[in-house]
């Protein structure tokens, strides 16, 4: 069974701090897509990345960054000099390799709030 | 914005009736699916729809039923709602295929009272 932990639970930090959100995950799956989607308050829920399991690479997209380690099953997500606008509830999420029909299955998200 | 597109926004109805949420997938994309977002959860995964056939499905009762229609588009039917029905309902379209990530609509909040 596949299996995606967000240990934090609410996160607060300071404007310009930079964060770190955690994502472990389980999956019996060789072949498998790791995601982080980004929840605000209006509810949509908003992709960030997908990051397939043979790609141990980290990326970075301007104050984004991943952290992928196959090792410790971890995708941990940084964002840096964080702003108020990124106050949100933000998901890890974890699909088989066809992503197009193969479920998601989410963490239960890390509510993060910037405070300006 | 995704494309893709949710009617009603919200919703509330009484313990015992049926219920029809719709989605408008991304244009191009034939693969429907279907979350539920109870308060404070992550989302949890009803089923799928792939050119009009049902192509997996989550842990939900029967009562919880779709449909996908030619043009791509889908509804999800609750019958004989709970009060556990209660949640943010969301659809996410795809194109089938192993590189393929699911893109989320504004959802529907349903209230069972």
């Amino acid at each position: 069974a596949q299996k995606v932990t967000q240990a934090q639970t609410e996160i607060s930090v300071v404007e310009k701090e930079d964060v770190t959100l955690d994502c472990v995950y389980e999956t019996r799956d060789t072949t498998y897509y790791l995601f982080w989607y980004k929840q605000p308050p209006s509810g949509e829920l908003v992709f960030l990345i997908r990051r397939n399991s043979f790609d141990e690479q980290n990326e970075i997209s301007g104050r984004y960054s991943w952290n992928f380690q196959k090792s410790t099953s971890s995708f941990n997500f940084t964002i840096t000099a964080s702003q108020v606008v990124d106050s949100a509830v933000y998901f890890c999420a974890l699909s088989g390799f066809n992503s197009g029909n193969t479920p998601l299955v989410f963490g239960k998200g890390t509510r993060l709030s910037v405070i300006a | 914005e995704t494309g893709v597109t949710q009617s009603p926004t919200h919703l509330i109805k009484t313990r015992g009736q049926q219920v029809t949420l719709r989605c408008s997938s991304q244009s191009g994309h034939n693969t429907v699916s279907w979350y539920q977002q109870a308060l404070g959860q992550g989302p949890q995964f009803i089923f799928q729809y792939y050119r009009e056939e049902e192509n997996g499905r989550g842990n939900f009762p029967p009562r919880f039923s779709g449909l996908q229609f030619p043009n791509y588009s889908s509804e999800l039917n609750v019958n004989a709602l709970e009060l556990d029905d209660s949640a943010l309902y969301l659809c996410a379209s795809s194109l089938v295929g192993p590189t393929d990530t699911q893109y989320f609509g504004p959802g529907t909040r349903l209230t069972v009272l």
